[in-house]
This record gives C-alpha cells, sequence and structure tokens, in this order.
C-alpha cells in the first residue's frame, strides 16, 4: 500500500536553514501537504503543493517536489525558536480522498 | 479552531468502563476523521464518516465505534476501555479546495 516515510528527527541551529525531507510511494497523488504540532496542540497545516508544481514559496518555506523521485522537501529559513515542533508530511490518496501521513519529523532548535 | 471542536479536553477513565468523544464541526463539511496519536507510531486512523450515518473502518478500529447522526458531530466510543487506549486523539475535517484537513485540539485519554 501507500506509505509516507520521513526521519524522526532533525538538529539545526537558529539562524540555520532546516530541510525537512519526505518520500512517498503514490505516484497518482495530486496534493501533498506540510504540517506542523506544537507541544500540546493539533496539527496545523503549514504549506501545500499540488503535483503538477515543482516548487512552492512562501515566505520563509520552500517546497520542492521532485515527482521523478517521489521526493518532497520543506526548508525553512532562517529558522527561530518558535519553529520547534513536528512537521508531518502526507500525500492525499485520490482513490479515497484520503491522507496518507508521515510519521513526523521533531524539528529541534539549538542556541 | 477553524469551526472544529473536541471534548473532553482531558479525561482519565477506568479499565472496563466506555468513553465517549465528541468532536462537533459548525462548517457543514461532509468528511470527518478520527484519529490516535502515539509515539512512534504517528497518526493512525481509526474511523471515518463521509456523510450522516455514513462511517467506515480505518487501520486501528478494533475497540471503538463511531455515529454520525448530523453532520455536526462525529463521535467516538470506547465500548470497554483498554489501557492500551489510553493516547491522544484527534478529530479532523476536510476543508477547502486544497482538500487538506483541519485539525482540533485533542482529547487525551488516559485508561487506568
Amino acid at each position: 500500500g501507500e506509505d509516507v516515510e520521513q526521519s524522526l528527527f532533525l538538529s539545526v541551529r537558529e539562524g540555520d536553514s532546516s530541510v525537512i525531507n519526505c518520500t512517498y510511494t503514490d505516484s497518482s497523488s495530486t496534493y501533498l501537504y506540510w504540517y506542523k504540532q506544537e507541544p500540546g496542540a493539533g496539527l496545523q497545516l503549514l504549506t501545500y503543493i499540488f503535483s503538477n508544481m515543482d516548487m512552492k514559496q512562501d515566505q520563509r518555506l520552500t517546497v520542492l517536489l521532485n515527482k521523478k523521485d517521489k521526493h518532497l522537501s520543506l526548508r525553512i529559513a532562517d529558522t527561530q525558536t518558535g519553529d520547534s515542533a513536528i512537521y508531518f508530511c502526507a500525500e492525499r490518496e485520490d482513490s479515497n480522498y484520503q491522507l496518507i501521513w508521515g510519521a513526523g519529523t521533531k524539528l529541534i532548535i539549538k542556541p | 479552531d477553524a469551526g472544529i471542536t473536541q471534548s473532553p479536553r482531558h479525561k482519565v477513565t477506568e479499565t472496563g468502563t466506555p468513553v465517549t468523544l465528541r468532536c462537533h464541526q459548525t462548517e457543514n463539511h461532509r468528511y470527518m476523521y478520527w484519529y490516535r496519536q502515539d509515539p512512534g507510531h504517528g497518526l493512525r486512523l481509526i474511523h471515518y464518516s463521509y456523510g450522516v450515518k455514513d462511517t467506515d473502518k480505518g487501520e486501528v478500529s478494533d475497540g471503538y465505534s463511531v455515529s454520525r447522526s448530523k453532520t455536526e458531530d462525529f463521535l467516538l466510543t470506547l465500548e470497554s476501555a483498554t489501557s492500551s487506549q489510553t493516547s491522544v486523539y484527534f478529530c479532523a475535517i476536510q476543508s477547502g479546495g486544497n482538500y487538506g484537513y483541519t485539525f482540533g485540539s485533542g482529547t487525551r485519554l488516559t485508561v487506568v
């Protein structure tokens, strides 16, 4: 079946760029998403990309999509302590409209 | 949070008791979901609904039932709570033109 994989942890220094990577298996997915979960809170949609796009930029966030390799990445420029959270990658399964989730990457910010 | 609320936010219950969690939306969305989140497992789908009285099982549905008698309410019931059901439960609705989900704030359930 479909699967979404992410590294469990990423540690970066404050002010550096963070790059969180994700691989997925369903080549027919039309939407891919990045969600952020802060401690004790629900997941919030950060950004999404449509499958006919290679890149999407939104302020400090850049999403890159490589459909050939089924690879999605989220770059956070100038990482701040407020970016400390778990980041989930998800793909939309077009057959039943459900989202398939990665296990989440915990972003740790070092001072 | 974007028209979706979960209740209660926290609950402690004893093994063997039934427990019902409530998810309420104000936006009239058709699709609603219940997930559980556990360390090392990410999000796992319990049940979902695609309309009033229309529900289906997710990957971890054993020990759980759901009901949706009105568009705005999706109830999750643990028929006889066990310690393995200690978890954080999230409800979500499918909303927006990007078909993404909006999540509630979660219910932290502890079964003792």
